[in-house]
């Protein structure tokens, strides 16, 4: 059965620094994907990564995948308050959940 | 991007009647839906995943005839949840998967049973 932890589960941000979010999972898959929710809200896709070693950035924030420690890392640099949401990782076709990881960003 | 809607966004109804939510893909077809529920301050967890023209798979634990799927057409995917009660109150959502990997999000839908 697929697993997925992410960490850590609450990360309060300063204004201007640079953070990374950890997404483990337990068994061999061809794609990670990241998503932000905001409070009531549905998903908003982030990234796909489909291939070892892949990168993908997009602002703020940068995402790799390192499939044989099956280890998907999102990182934020120079944190700013409109990055705070919950930020989900899944892994596979089926979209397995991490427990997510609330991000709040303190001026 | 890719839109995929979701009807009704809320819908509050007694305990025992039925509720129907759509999921629509409006600018692709997707052969595959997923469905998905999510309580409060929790993650996803996938319910069950809709094939076009086939029956539903559903995941361990997921009752099949009080969550009623139906994938009719390739942008349309139903769920009905029959015989509601409050402990089904929870944010659905939907997602559509689309070829090079990629699923897109419904809006989600919150039912609230009373």
């Amino acid at each position: 059965e697929l697993k997925v932890e992410q960490n850590p589960l609450f990360l309060s941000m300063q204004e201007g620094k640079n953070y990374t979010i950890y997404c483990n999972y337990s068994t061999t898959s061809d794609r990670l994907y990241w998503y932000r929710q905001d409070p009531g809200k549905s998903l908003e896709s982030l990234f796909v990564l489909l291939s070892n070693g892949a990168v993908k950035q997009e602002g703020r924030l940068m995402a790799s995948l390192d499939t044989k420690a099956r280890l998907s890392t999102l990182h934020i640099t120079a944190a700013v308050h409109d990055l705070s949401a919950t930020y989900f990782c899944a892994v596979d076709a089926k979209l397995v959940f991490g427990a997510g990881t609330i991000l709040r960003v303190k001026s | 991007g890719a839109v995929v809607s979701q009807h009704p966004s809320r819908v509050i109804c007694k305990s025992g009647t039925s509720v129907k939510i759509e999921c629509r893909s409006l600018d692709f077809q997707a052969t595959t839906m997923f469905w998905y529920r999510q309580f409060p301050k929790q993650s996803l967890m996938l319910m069950a995943t809709s094939n076009e023209g086939s029956k539903a798979t559903y995941e361990q634990g997921v009752e099949k005839d009080k969550f009623l799927i139906n994938h009719a057409s390739l942008t349309l995917s139903t769920l009905t949840v029959t015989s509601a009660h409050p402990e089904d109150s929870s944010f659905y959502i939907c997602s559509a998967y689309r070829d090079r990997g990629e699923q897109y999000f419904g809006p989600g839908t919150r039912l609230t049973v009373t």
